[in-house]
């Protein structure tokens, strides 16, 4: 089956710095990924959107200057948390959707455990 | 937009029980239907899905029934084995973006 990766598998960082998180699809090309952000114990938060080559889709109340997403290619995006703060911790998951034709299968990453002390 | 709603919350059986977690769409243009097992600190896994011309559909031990006219799918699980404790997620997909229920913790007693 398809393969997504994260990078890194989690990160511990001070308040105020900023956190660039990666997702790849191994084998296959993905036109859309997704960004997700999951509190303990609590279902998936679909964060924002992104299309290779355009800028990302943020939901609502998802600040877009504050989350900075980057999917340059169709094998790799990105999510940088800037100045992040202690109540940014979570899980964040990237999902990958491929290029096949009408597939709406997402393939999910690991995860990646932000804490920020 | 959508909305899903999952129930139970919590799911607990006896190994070799079988498991049924249900959903409820509120979106009549949702046509794909996932469902997701997520261990602790991983990301979810699919483990079958369902498209809306289809009304039931099963893998091995999992199956899912998709009632539209109801909006309502669920997921079961035969002859359950304690590795299939963890937490299931349902999901409603239109237009390419799902919406996911709040999760069933299901725990099987060996």
């Amino acid at each position: 089956g398809a393969v997504v990766s994260q990078h890194p598998s989690w990160v511990i960082c001070k308040s105020g710095t900023s956190v660039k998180i990666e997702c790849r699809s191994l084998d296959f090309q993905a036109t859309t990924m997704f960004w997700y952000r999951q509190f303990p114990k609590q279902s998936l938060m679909l964060m924002a959107t992104s299309n290779e080559g355009s800028k990302a889709t943020y939901e609502q109340g998802v600040e877009k200057d504050k989350f900075l997403i980057n999917h340059a290619s169709l094998t790799l995006s990105t999510l940088t948390v800037t100045s992040a703060h202690p109540e940014d911790s979570s899980f964040y998951i990237c999902s990958a959707r491929g290029t096949t034709s009408g597939s709406n299968e997402q393939f999910f990453g690991p995860g990646t455990r932000l804490t920020v002390l | 937009g959508e909305n899903v709603e999952q129930h139970p919350s919590t799911l607990s059986v006896q190994e070799g029980d079988s498991a049924v977690i249900k959903c409820t769409y509120s979106d009549s243009a949702s046509n794909y239907f996932p469902w997701y097992k997520q261990e602790l600190g991983k990301g979810p896994q699919l483990i079958i899905d369902i498209r809306s011309n289809v009304g039931e559909k099963k893998d091995q031990r999992i199956a899912v029934t998709l009632n539209k006219t109801a909006k309502h799918f669920s997921l079961h699980i035969t002859e359950t084995q304690p590795e299939d404790s963890a937490v299931y997620f349902c999901a409603a997909s239109s237009g390419g973006k799902s919406t996911f229920g709040d999760g069933t913790t299901l725990t099987v007693k060996p």
